[in-house]
Order: C-alpha cells, then sequence, then structure tokens
C-alpha cells in the first residue's frame, strides 16, 4: 500500500493560515474516520496534533484544525506562528490483513 | 505521566539481529495496544508493526513481515522488536508510540511516543 500524498512544502507569513492537504484511497482515508496528524520539528520526537479526522487531543492549540472530505484529508494552522514551522504527517488507519496504518509522504510548513 | 523509552539500538552488520525495547510508564500498560514506527534518515515515517493490549494480534508492515516480531511483557511493562535478518534499508530511528485506542482498538491515533533509538545497519 503506498504512502498518502502531501505537498512537499507549504509556508505562510505570521498570522495567516495555510492547509496541508492529505490525499489516500478508498482504502485508507476515504473508508475510516480515522485520520490522525503529527507534528515533527527536526531531532524531536512526532507529536499527536489531531485525531480521528478533527479532534484535539488535550493541550493543543485550538488553531489548528482537521476535516476530510472523499479520499482527501485537511490539516489547517491558523493564525500561523514561528513555532509552528515544522513537519506535518498525516496518517490513516488502513484495515486489511497487514496494514494497520499508513502514513502521509510529509510537509515541510515554513513561517516566512 | 505517560512515558515510553526506546533502548537497545546500535551499529549492525547486515544479516544480524538486534532487539529493541521499549519501557513504559504513566499508563496502564496492559489496557493498550502499541506500536513500531520508524523513521530512516531525512525520510518520513514507516509503520512498522502493531500488537493488541495482551498480545494475542499482531500485524506487520510487508517490509518487515517475516524477519521482525513484535511482542510484550506486560509483567514488565515492556515491548520488544526482534529484528533478524538486517538490511541496509533498516536503518532508521524507531519510535514505539502507544495507540489512542482501548483494548483490541487500532486506528484511534498515536498519543504518547518516546525519544527513538537508532538503528545503524552497515
Amino acid at each position: 500500500q503506498s504512502a498518502l500524498t502531501q505537498p512537499a512544502s507549504v509556508s505562510g507569513s505570521p498570522g495567516q493560515s495555510i492547509t496541508i492537504s492529505c490525499t489516500g484511497t478508498n482504502s485508507d482515508v476515504g473508508s475510516y474516520n480515522l485520520v490522525s496528524w503529527y507534528q515533527q520539528h527536526p531531532g524531536k520526537a512526532p507529536k499527536l496534533m489531531i485525531y480521528e479526522v478533527s479532534k484535539r487531543p488535550s493541550g493543543v492549540s485550538n488553531r489548528f484544525s482537521g476535516s476530510k472530505s472523499g479520499n482527501t484529508a485537511s490539516l489547517t494552522i491558523s493564525g500561523l506562528q514561528a513555532e509552528d514551522e515544522a513537519d506535518y504527517y498525516c496518517c490513516s488507519y488502513a484495515d486489511s490483513n497487514t496494514l494497520v496504518y499508513v502514513f502521509g509522504t510529509g510537509s515541510k510548513v515554513t513561517v516566512l | 505521566q505517560m512515558q515510553l523509552v526506546e533502548s537497545g539500538g546500535g551499529v549492525v552488520q547486515p544479516g544480524r539481529s538486534l532487539r529493541l525495547s521499549c519501557a513504559a510508564s504513566g499508563f496502564m500498560f496492559n489496557s493498550y495496544g502499541i506500536h513500531w514506527v520508524r523513521q530512516a534518515p531525512g525520510k518520513g515515517l514507516e509503520w512498522v508493526a502493531f500488537i493488541s493490549y495482551d498480545g494475542s494480534n499482531k500485524y506487520y508492515a510487508d517490509s518487515v513481515k517475516g524477519r521482525f516480531t513484535i511482542s510484550r511483557d506486560n509483567s514488565k511493562n515492556t515491548l520488544y522488536l526482534q529484528m533478524n535478518s538486517l538490511r541496509a534499508e533498516d536503518t532508521a530511528v524507531y519510535y514505539c508510540p502507544k495507540e489512542r485506542g482501548w483494548g483490541q482498538d487500532r486506528g484511534y491515533g498515536l498519543d504518547v511516543w518516546g525519544q527513538g533509538t537508532t538503528v545503524i545497519v552497515s
């Protein structure tokens, strides 16, 4: 099963909003409301930002929001801040005999 | 607080074996499934394996199936990954994130991550 497709890079100025797309298939994103998003700063472990498409864990800023339409999920960061500069990965449940999760290709967010 | 600490990484020759460990604390380890996820240098995240809360269900990525074995000892709050027949392409940082879903559930997100342990096959 192939990785989910994300744009390699997304950029925005402080205070702006950006959206990262994550395109999968009918076997993963399109079939389950089980998409999660992770933020990873250089040299650090990933951090869960969104789960079950649009839910935020305790402690995650409400500037981060998620949505899904068909086979494409999206992460929106509003009020972009310098500390949001990081790599972001989407991830979807994929029910098969051999696979549980499939990750996205990753997107580098740059705050201009 | 919930914590996962990976260990056991190192430099190993192709074809050899290595066993990674993941020590858990701060949550009911025997109630949650745990995964292994890896990240090759400069690359993205790759899901590797999953084991259910009681060890009864295990799943593997095709890239490691038949070579890697995931297991857990709930009496020691510890997860393992036995890696055999290692290849250069297994070089990566290995993480053991906790599944958000309870019991046999999976797919609900990975909410606790350790700092990772580095495996270099060379």
